[in-house]
């Protein structure tokens, strides 16, 4: 069954640090892959985008996000977090099969502390 | 800004009861989607429907039901609430059928007592 793994539910880091968020998925082949942002009691935000191509992807924020085959990973990264950054991230895949629907992970919680 | 409008932004109602949520696309857009977000399941895909036309199925109840009408905008109905039906109701949208890249409402708060 198509599976967007979050492996950290959440993860705290100190505002200027530089900061990792995982993301796994399990297709039969390779997905579309998205990263969201959601701050509390909003919406989602589109982060960023991976289609094909390039496997390093930027995106607003400052973010940025690898695209590894071999790993079968997509993972968030920003060299210096902001305490405007604290959120949830949400890590989505989908594929143009039978409509377009996107599997969401979990989610990972970021704190940023000053 | 996403473009995507969904009224109302919350709702609190009784178990048993019938809603109504509203979603509008934005401007152009064909697709529709609706997504639960729940503690307990997290974000779930529900449905999509294209141009009219439900095109696929996910995770949705059979006390859930939805449509979209010729002016684009759809409406998701949701009957005999239940306490666990409580979640934020997403809409999103994309300009055709095979675009992959989806942009979200603000979400309507349910809130079932």
């Amino acid at each position: 069954a198509q599976s967007v793994t979050q492996p950290d539910i959440h993860i705290t880091v100190s505002e200027g640090a530089s900061l990792e968020l995982r993301c796994n998925y399990s297709y039969g082949a390779t997905p579309y892959l998205f990263w969201y942002v959601q701050s509390p009691g909003q919406g989602l935000q589109l982060l960023l985008k991976y289609f094909s191509g390039d496997t390093l992807v930027q995106g607003i924020k400052g973010f940025e996000a690898e695209f590894k085959r071999s790993q079968s990973s997509f993972n968030l990264r920003k060299p210096s977090v902001h305490w405007s950054d604290a959120a949830e991230y949400f890590c989505a895949a989908g594929v143009m099969e039978y409509g377009n629907k996107l599997v969401f992970g979990a989610g990972t919680i970021l704190r940023v502390k000053s | 800004d996403s473009g995507v409008t969904q009224t109302p932004k919350h709702l609190i109602t009784a178990t048993g009861q019938r809603v109504t949520l509203r979603c509008s696309p934005r401007s152009g857009d064909l697709s529709v989607y609706w997504y639960q977000q729940s503690l307990d399941q997290g974000l779930q895909f529900l449905i999509q429907y294209y141009n009219g036309e439900e095109r696929a199925k996910g995770n949705i109840l059979e006390r859930f039901s939805a449509q979209q009408f010729p002016d684009l905008h759809s409406e998701l109905n949701l009957s005999s609430l239940e306490l666990g039906d409580s979640a934020l109701y997403f809409c999103a949208s994309s300009p055709d059928y095979w675009d992959p890249e989806q942009y979200f409402g603000p979400g309507t708060r349910l809130t079932v007592t």
